[in-house]
């Protein structure tokens, strides 16, 4: 099945200790994404990769890192989490060509104490 | 940068009729791709529709269908025969054609659309 997967599903952290939330896709597309989603604000782009090793800044990058090593994989980390981190994350992934919209993976939901 | 505002927070509808949710853009591009998707309580975002904008018909996907006007930056989303199902949060969301200098997908803040039985 085409998918996005990422885990964890559930996350809760204290301030401070680093964190790794997991993302993959098996649909071999070259654009993947991170979006954080806030009541109210909708979803807001963290980061986004065009293919390995290109990524690209979106709106809200600060506080967190990713890197794009392989194709299939795209991890976000927050090396110091803080509770304004606390959000809904969502990775994505599409076919180059920005006509086509993202497939999504099922969530994480951070909370940061 | 381009925005994407959704002005109508919340919206219902009676089961059976048909609801119309407001998106409007801001953008200096002339081609971009547009898109609606909707997020049910499992959260799951879901592709409901997209719209190139170099073309002038609007799209349709069973009932569901936009209201595509360029000019005025306006893509609208027209939900036929409403059912329970489709009870959901509903976010607009733009596309630019680059995707490079901060500049990929941007999404409204999001429609919830009640389905009155």
């Amino acid at each position: 099945e085409a998918q996005v997967t990422q885990n964890p599903r559930y996350l809760i952290t204290v301030t401070g200790k680093k964190l790794t939330v997991t993302c993959s896709q098996n649909m071999n597309h070259e654009y993947m994404s991170w979006y954080r989603q806030d009541p109210g604000l909708g979803l807001r782009q963290i980061y986004y990769s065009m293919n390995v090793e290109v990524t690209d800044k979106g709106d809200v990058p600060e506080g967190y890192k990713v890197s794009r090593k392989e194709k299939r994989n795209f991890p976000l980390i927050l090396e110091s989490p803080s509770p304004n981190q606390t959000s809904l994350y969502f990775c994505a992934s599409s076919p180059s060509g920005n006509n086509y919209g993202y497939t999504f993976g099922s969530g994480t939901r951070l909370t940061v104490v | 940068a381009q925005t994407v505002t959704q002005s109508q927070p919340e919206m219902s509808v009676q089961e059976a009729e048909t609801v119309t949710l407001s998106c409007t853009y801001d953008t200096s591009e002339s081609d971009y791709y547009l898109f609606w998707y909707k997020q049910p309580p499992s959260r799951q975002m879901i592709l409901v529709i997209r719209q190139e904008a170099y073309k002038q018909q609007n799209a349709t996907e069973n009932r569901f269908s936009v209201n595509f006007q360029k000019a005025a930056k306006s893509f609208s989303l027209k939900i036929s025969d409403s059912q329970l199902g489709d009870a959901a949060m509903y976010f607009c969301a733009y596309r630019s054609p680059r995707g490079i200098n901060n500049n990929d997908m941007r999404f409204g803040a999001g429609t919830r659309l009640t389905v009155k039985p």
